[in-house]
C-alpha cells in the first residue's frame, strides 16, 4: 500500500526566502507525481506534473524534481511572495490499471511580508 | 476552455439521508475521479469513471456510489449519510484512462448533522 509523507507540516517563512518542501512516498513503482496549492475551503490547482521518466519540472518559480529510487520529490519555490502562502499538497499515482492517487497530508505554507 | 465545475457549493444533511453531489469536466476530458476530503487530512481515492464505465474504487463503502453521462459529466452519490461523511468533496477530470494529469474542481462542502 502506497503511504505518502510530507515534512514538514508547517512552515513559516519571511517573504523573499527560497525555500523546499518534501514529499515521500514508500512504493517507488509510481507513474507520476503532481503537486497541488490548495487555498482555505478550495479546491486544487495543479503546480506540476512529473513522469516517472523525469527527473524534474520546472514552472516560473517553481521547480520540483524526483528521485524514484529514493522515493523522494521536493517541490522548491523561489523568491517566496505572500501570495505563495497555502497549503501545498503531492500526489502519487501508482499502478492498479487505473488512476491510483494517493495523496499526501500536505504542508501549510504561510509567507510572511 | 471551461475549467470542472462543481454544484452544490455547500450543503447540509441530517444523518439517514441521501445526497447527490455533480460535476462537469473540462472540456475535452472524459474521466472523472472523485475525493473526499476531511479537514486536515490529504484527498481520499473514492473512485474513477472512464467513459461512463467506473474504472477503479478506493477504500469505501458501497454506499458511496456513482455515474458518468454521455457528456462526462459526473454524479457521486451517498445513502444513509453517518456524520463521518461531512468532508470537501472534489472531483478531477483528466484525458484518457491512465496517468495524466488531473485538474480539479473547487468542491463542495458537504456537512452532516
Amino acid at each position: 500500500k502506497q503511504e505518502v509523507t510530507q515534512i514538514p507540516a508547517a512552515l513559516s517563512v519571511p517573504e523573499g526566502e527560497n525555500l523546499v518542501l518534501n514529499c515521500s512516498f514508500t512504493d517507488s513503482a509510481i507513474y507520476n507525481l503532481q503537486w497541488f496549492r490548495q487555498d482555505p475551503g478550495k479546491g486544487l490547482t495543479s503546480l506540476l506534473l512529473i513522469q516517472s521518466s523525469q527527473r524534474e519540472q520546472t514552472s516560473g518559480r517553481l521547480n520540483a524534481s524526483l528521485d524514484k529510487s529514493s522515493g523522494r520529490s521536493t517541490l522548491y519555490i523561489a523568491a517566496s511572495q505572500p501570495g505563495d502562502s497555502a497549503t501545498y499538497l503531492c500526489a502519487v499515482m501508482s499502478s492498479g490499471g487505473y488512476q491510483k492517487v494517493t495523496f499526501g497530508t500536505g504542508t501549510k505554507l504561510q509567507v510572511i511580508p | 476552455e471551461t475549467g470542472v465545475t462543481q454544484s452544490p457549493t455547500h450543503l447540509i444533511k441530517t444523518r439517514g439521508q441521501q445526497v447527490t453531489l455533480r460535476c462537469s469536466s473540462q472540456s475535452g476530458h472524459n474521466t472523472v475521479s472523485w475525493y473526499q476530503q476531511a479537514l486536515g487530512q490529504g484527498p481520499q481515492f473514492i473512485f474513477q469513471y472512464y467513459r461512463e464505465e467506473e474504472n477503479g474504487r478506493g477504500n469505501f463503502p458501497p454506499r458511496f456510489s456513482g455515474l458518468q453521462f454521455p457528456n462526462y459529466s459526473s454524479e457521486l452519490n451517498v445513502n444513509a449519510l453517518e456524520l463521518d461523511d461531512s468532508a470537501l468533496y472534489l472531483c478531477a477530470s483528466s484525458s484518457g484512462q491512465n496517468y495524466n494529469e488531473q485538474f480539479f474542481g473547487p468542491g463542495t462542502r458537504l456537512t452532516v448533522l
